[in-house]
């Protein structure tokens, strides 16, 4: 079945410095790949996807990037904010989603 | 529009009592996930459903698990009896076009078993 691998489990950042989570997934049959960001207390909300097809996708300060051959995928945010401080989880689709282990990302003022 | 609805946002129950989590998806959306977190074992899938009928519940983690959706705009999660185990959130989930489309969650029940 689909295993998906995500690192770093922390990370840490200055306002306005990037941030770049990655994450890696073995079944070549997976098409779909969504990130989530959840904040304490709540379900994961979906901040941005990529599909099979595509190799980046941008939406304002997010990005995301798939390289096929080489089965990984990453989240890009820029110019972060505190506001970013969150839970974030890449997933592949099974169909169904696996989640990778997350990734604490906090953003310092 | 309404999001996904859980219900209750807190349980907590003894070892051993019966347990009923309940969802109501986003209307016009046709299939229906459930997921427990917890920090061990992170975001996993237990079932999902199409059109009100179970697809995939391999994920369901013993018997004393069960989950119904018995329309389109109800499912519920019943674990009996309950296990400190369980302690965990589980989410609920739905999303329409197929299980390759964006998935809208719920907040979340967070369950605890004494």
């Amino acid at each position: 079945g689909e295993n998906v691998e995500q690192h770093p489990s922390t990370l840490s950042v200055q306002e306005g410095d990037s941030a770049v989570i990655k994450c890696t997934y073995s079944d070549s049959a997976s098409n779909y790949f969504p990130w989530y960001k959840q904040e304490l207390g709540k379900g994961p909300q979906l901040i941005i996807d990529i599909r099979s097809n595509v190799g980046e996708k941008k939406d304002q300060r997010i990005a995301v990037t798939l390289n096929k051959t080489a089965k990984h995928f990453s989240l890009h945010i820029t110019e972060t904010q505190p506001e970013d401080s969150a839970v974030y989880f890449c997933a592949a689709s099974a169909p169904g989603y696996i989640f990778g282990t997350g990734t604490r990302l906090k953003v310092l003022a | 529009d309404a999001g996904v609805i859980q219900s209750p946002r807190h349980e907590v129950t003894e070892m051993g009592q019966e347990v009923t989590l309940r969802c109501k998806p986003i209307s016009g959306h046709d299939y229906l996930f459930w997921y427990r977190q917890t920090m061990m074992r992170g975001l996993e899938l237990l079932i999902y459903f199409n059109n009100n009928v179970p697809i995939d519940d391999s994920g369901m983690p013993e018997d004393r698990f069960s989950a119904k959706m018995p329309n389109a705009s109800f499912s519920t999660l019943k674990i009996q009896p309950s296990e400190p185990r369980d302690s965990a959130v589980y989410f609920c989930a739905s999303s329409t076009g197929g299980p390759y489309q964006p998935q809208h969650f719920g907040d979340g029940t967070r369950l605890s078993i004494l």
